[in-house]
């Protein structure tokens, strides 16, 4: 019964480079979540998607920031010229139905350094 | 917008102390949930909290739903070094799935 899966772990990048974040949500689990946390920060809401939409993207920065979650395959953050503010923690959580109601799961989350 | 505010930031206690820390919402809040952190971990759920005064208990850990659902609590009897970590509580922020999470506590245990 595998958990939530994220890849890469760590993840290098130099300025003004892509970086791509994969999450695999639980079995079972349609609803997606992206949070960020910089070092000794709590964990700031970035995007809530379900399969193929996006259904809350409020803590999405206006540029350089997507995400997606195809109908096959895992959700998808996506960074365009990473900047050294983008050093951060990415986790990714999910749950069987809106966060609301259920517990979210998290990953073991995405540590992207910028250089 | 929702704010969801934690106090203290940090805790330094001797094992076997209890330890409390607070949680408050600036609006009315659906249900409040409960997680920690361990260092260089990922957030692990804890409970959740839906009712108007209610008190739930896992063991050593007490979670508190103020009157008003606007505030929470959690308190641990008699610490362990296995407790150390950083909590956060996170509220319903008024779209669906939008958990607003506090800046957490992070507890720090002395053998």
């Amino acid at each position: 019964n595998a958990g939530v899966m994220q890849n890469p772990r760590h993840l290098v990048r130099r300025r003004g480079q892509e970086a791509r974040l994969r999450c695999s949500p639980m079995k079972g689990h349609s609803h997606v979540y992206w949070y960020r946390q910089l070092p000794e920060e709590g964990l700031k809401f970035m995007v809530y998607l379900q399969k193929e939409n996006i259904i809350d993207e409020s803590g999405m920065p206006k540029e350089r920031f997507s995400a997606e979650f195809p109908k096959e395959g895992p959700s998808i953050l996506r960074i365009q010229q990473v900047v050294r503010g983008d050093s951060a923690a990415y986790f990714c959580a999910s749950s069987q139905s809106p966060g609301q109601t259920y517990e979210q799961y998290f990953g073991p989350g995405t540590r992207l350094t910028v250089t | 917008g929702q704010q969801v505010m934690q106090i203290p930031q940090y805790q330094h206690v001797q094992e076997g102390e209890d330890f409390t820390t607070y949680c408050n919402s600036s609006t009315t809040l659906s249900n409040i949930q409960w997680y920690k952190q361990r260092p260089g971990g990922h957030p692990v759920f804890l409970i959740q909290l839906v009712k108007s005064g209610e008190v739930k208990k896992q063991k050593r850990l007490t979670f508190q739903f103020g009157e008003a659902k606007k505030n929470s609590s959690l308190h641990i009897t008699a610490t362990q070094t296995t407790d150390v970590g950083t909590y956060f509580c996170a509220g319903y922020g008024g779209s669906q799935g939008n958990l607003i999470f506090g800046k957490g506590t992070k507890l720090s245990v002395k053998p």
